[in-house]
């Protein structure tokens, strides 16, 4: 149990254009979920915190507007970056917390993203 | 905010060895303290997890020990084998807001045949 799922994996786009990643949990319900962002040889950075039906909660110094993030349902969060830009390559990896759980996060397996 | 300092960064040691990999926190109202390994390219595996109101567990040739006073836990790994080499991040978190997890810098373990 609590398998965490994300797509794509890998993706690479052009500079200005928008990607969307999926985070998904297979077997459980979350009512919260996390993102981070890991640059290489680096260590795991928290962007934000969704809770289903409600706005995002953003970690200082990481812009609202162009990390968007939704989580509509129990089993489903959504990362845009919108007009993405080559600092914005980097290894995008999802978390999520069972409902009713105290503390545990179940991992997803990150999304590569390159942005030429 | 937490705080959590991790060493050593990098760890090599021969099949069959111990390893042991330390951490430190600041906040001391975190109370749930996760260990995980990262092999390349992949997410982070929960591998073992302790809680405030317990000193020690172990989990086969794995094994994590806390001491609340002087605020650092350690990991143990016993009999080290050729795949147990990745990178190894403790992490601490504390029972107030989200409970978000803050991560130490990460351990690259080698272990050579």
């Amino acid at each position: 149990g609590a398998v965490v799922s994300q797509h794509p994996s890998r993706v690479i786009c052009k500079s200005g254009t928008s990607v969307k990643i999926e985070c998904r949990s297979l077997d459980f319900q979350a009512t919260t979920m996390f993102w981070y962002r890991q640059f290489p040889k680096q260590s795991l950075m928290l962007m934000a915190t969704s809770n289903e039906g409600s706005k995002a909660t953003y970690e200082q110094g990481v812009e609202k507007d162009k990390f968007l993030i939704n989580h509509a349902s129990l089993t489903l969060s959504t990362l845009t970056v919108t007009s993405a830009h080559p600092e914005d390559s980097s290894f995008y990896i999802c978390s999520a917390r069972r409902a009713g759980a105290l503390n545990e996060q179940f991992f997803g397996p990150g999304t590569r993203l390159t942005v030429l | 905010g937490e705080n959590v300092e991790q060493h050593p960064s990098t760890l090599s040691v021969q099949e069959g060895d111990s390893a042991v990999i330390k951490c430190t926190y600041s906040d001391s109202a975190s109370n749930y303290f996760p260990w995980y390994k990262q092999e390349l390219g992949k997410g982070p595996q929960l591998i073992i997890d302790i809680r405030s109101n317990v000193g020690e567990k172990k989990d086969q040739r794995i094994a994590v020990t806390l001491n609340k006073t002087a605020k650092h836990f350690s990991l143990h790994i016993t009999e080290t084998q050729p795949e147990d080499s990745a990178v190894y991040f403790c992490a601490a978190s504390s029972p107030s807001g989200y409970s978000t997890l803050t991560f130490g810098k990460g351990t690259m373990l080698l272990v050579s045949p």
